[in-house]
């Protein structure tokens, strides 16, 4: 079956603008979740979506925000965009949410902000 | 909040020789698992540890995790050019989410 898939691959942006990701995970997984991927950052952890509720933040700005529909597809926003905003973005779906679910990526999206 | 640290940060190892990984985590786990990203990919998922001093392994690689259930440790045995690329713990307390470590990136010399 297809993987999880997130458009656009790469875009480049200005500060200031505003930017809408997509996320398409894998059928049948009900829960998606959005990773930010810098050089020496390693992942750190955007939200997660569970049946089109948000379940866990992490520390990210208001700028940053997501949303998810009832088939699962998942779309994040950032607004006023940064240069630091500059990063992969990562889409993770998994079955289901609790313990012992492992996570698959998708191949992300990369954002560059001149 | 729970954070998770992963040494060394860099690893470079000659084609054929050994190394080892270490991730440590603040808070005691229910979970830990791994996951390698090879240059310009993904993270895919290697290997899920639950119980306390479990041991795994998949052919070259070895997979640990701690008695206390804070650590865990990825050994690798023969490096090979195919193992170039970052290695990500990541931890899960219950009720919490999967906190991923800064990751240990191999390169390896032939």
């Amino acid at each position: 079956k297809a993987g999880v898939t997130q458009t656009p691959r790469y875009l480049i942006k200005t500060r200031g603008q505003q930017v809408t990701l997509s996320c398409s995970p894998i059928s049948g997984h009900r829960s998606v979740s959005w990773y930010q991927q810098t050089p020496g950052q390693g992942l750190q952890f955007l939200f997660e979506y569970f049946s089109e509720t948000q379940r866990n933040k992490g520390n990210f700005p208001g700028r940053f925000s997501g949303r998810q529909f009832s088939n699962s597809r998942s779309e994040m926003n950032v607004s006023t965009l940064e240069l630091g905003d500059s990063a992969l973005y990562l889409c993770a779906s998994s079955l289901k949410r609790g313990l012992g679910e492992k996570l698959f990526f998708g191949s992300g999206t990369q954002l560059s902000v001149l | 909040g729970q954070q998770v640290m992963q040494i060394p940060q860099y690893q470079h190892v000659q084609e054929g020789e050994d190394f080892t990984t270490y991730c440590n985590s603040s808070t005691t786990l229910s979970n830990i698992q791994w996951y390698k990203q090879r240059p310009g990919g993904h993270p895919v998922f290697l290997i899920q540890l639950v119980k306390s001093g479990e041991v795994k392994k998949q052919k070259r690689l070895t997979f640990q995790f701690g008695e206390a259930k804070k650590n865990s440790s990825l050994h690798i045995t023969a490096t090979q050019t195919t193992d170039v690329g970052t290695y990500f713990c990541a931890g899960q307390a219950a009720g919490n989410k999967l906190t991923f470590g800064g990751g240990t990136r191999v390169l390896v010399k032939p």
